[in-house]
């Protein structure tokens, strides 16, 4: 079965830490991966997308990054938090008429 | 600048009304539509999609409605419930696959 995993669920991280959150897909090859941020009471932001390893654009200039290591892996970075990073993350994959979505992870910046 | 405009920011029905969210788009590129269904704290999870080739597409109580020329689409919750108290969004995409999302409409189900 294709499934979408990410994690960690929620953090809370303080300003100017790193980050790293991880997505993984499963039960497909070579999907379209995407990064999208929701912010409290919000619409939601697409951040990054990639369409293959190593292939990652970029949508929003920020100080967050994104790599692909992997076909099923998408990864999310930042060097230095900023309390603005704070919001809800969701990784996505491609699929049919739309996207399948993991769980989110809700990041609180103090 | 907001690619997709989405109509009412929230709406209360009475259960077993019909709810209606209205979006609406600029960008004659987008080829498909979805509509998502978001519980708090949860991702949002695909309802119904639809391609700008058809006009209304229905699936169980959803039904989109698509106006191409007015580039307009609609999302109808026939015989709302409680259950269906969520936050929706309209999106359309694009050949990249890349999903421009509506502000999203809060919508409350009354018992």
């Amino acid at each position: 079965s294709q499934t979408i995993h990410q994690w960690p669920a929620t953090l809370v991280q303080p300003v100017g830490s790193p980050l790293s959150l991880e997505c993984t897909v499963e039960g497909t090859s070579n999907p379209n991966l995407y990064w999208y941020r929701q912010a409290a009471g919000r619409g939601l932001q697409l951040l990054f997308y990639s369409v293959g390893i190593g292939q990652i654009s970029s949508e929003v200039p920020q100080n967050l990054s994104a790599s692909r290591p992997q076909d099923r892996q998408f990864i999310l970075s930042s060097k230095k938090l900023l309390l603005s990073d704070s919001g809800f993350y969701l990784c996505a994959w491609r699929t049919g008429l739309g996207y399948t979505f993991g769980s989110g992870t809700r990041l609180t910046v103090v | 600048q907001q690619q997709v405009k989405q109509s009412p920011q929230s709406l209360i029905v009475q259960k077993g009304g019909i709810s209606i969210i209205n979006c609406a788009y600029e960008n004659t590129a987008f080829d498909y539509f979805p509509w998502y269904q978001q519980f708090p704290g949860k991702g949002p999870a695909l309802l119904i999609a639809i391609r700008p080739d058809v006009s209304e597409k229905k699936e169980g109580r959803f039904t989109i409605s698509f106006n191409k020329s007015a580039k307009q689409f609609s999302l109808h919750i026939m015989d709302s419930q409680p259950g269906d108290s969520a936050t929706y969004f309209c999106a359309a995409g694009d050949s990249w696959g890349k999903l421009q999302f509506g502000a999203g409409t809060q919508v409350v189900v009354t018992p």
